[in-house]
């Protein structure tokens, strides 16, 4: 259980243009779903959580006009990188927390190899 | 700010051998502490967490320890085998709050 899939898995692309990707919860209600960037060989950079039915709340020095993000339904949230450039070039990961009471563990994507030529 | 310091950065141990790695967190309301481990290009995969309400936990060759006095918690490995040769990251939590991750511990096991 607690399947989250992430879409696409590599993108090459020129620069300026936009991309979109998409964390879908497979088999659970993921009323908050967290984007992370991920530089090699470092953590996990959180970016921005998103909640079902309301804007994203973004992480301190991510721009929200450069990385939109929607959370339309329960099991899918999606980000878009637009007008981008060879510095957006990084691995993307997506997470889903479950609806619950209780504290529920985040699962992740298998994340987005996203390459700006 | 909210931080979580991890250590070490990089550890080697030799197969069968036991590997610890150790996390500070700064938030004292945080109640909750996952520990993840990634291979190299793949998504991060929960192995263990500890809620604050408990001091130890135990899932076979894995071990988590948390000390809420001092704010700080513990991945134990025994028996460590090649395949458990990944990055590990640690994090700490309050409720359903965002995660706060330690920067990461490269453990290679030596055959």
């Amino acid at each position: 259980g607690a399947v989250v899939s992430q879409h696409p898995s590599w993108v090459i692309c020129k620069s300026g243009t936009s991309v979109k990707i998409e964390c879908r919860s497979l088999d659970f209600q993921a009323t908050t779903m967290f984007w992370y960037r991920q530089f090699p060989k470092q953590s996990l950079m959180l970016m921005a959580t998103s909640n079902e039915g309301s804007k994203a709340t973004y992480e301190q020095g991510v721009e929200k006009d450069k990385f939109l993000i929607n959370h339309a339904s329960l099991t899918l949230s999606t980000l878009t990188v637009t007008s981008a450039h060879p510095e957006d070039s990084s691995f993307y990961i997506c997470s889903a927390r479950s609806v619950g009471l209780s504290d529920q563990p985040q699962h992740f994507g298998d994340g987005t190899r996203l390459s700006i030529l | 700010g909210e931080n979580v310091e991890q250590h070490p950065s990089t550890l080697s141990v030799q197969e069968g051998d036991s590997a610890v790695i150790k996390c500070t967190y700064s938030d004292s309301a945080s109640n909750y502490f996952p520990w993840y481990k990634q291979e190299l290009g793949k998504r991060p995969q929960l192995i263990i967490d500890i809620r604050s309400n408990v001091g130890e936990k135990k899932d076979q060759r894995i071990a988590v320890t948390l000390n809420k006095t001092a704010k700080h918690f513990s991945l134990h490995i025994t028996e460590t085998q090649p395949e458990d040769s990944a990055v590990y990251f640690c994090a700490a939590s309050r409720g359903t709050y965002k995660y706060i991750f330690g920067t990461g511990t490269r453990l290679k096991v030596l055959a």
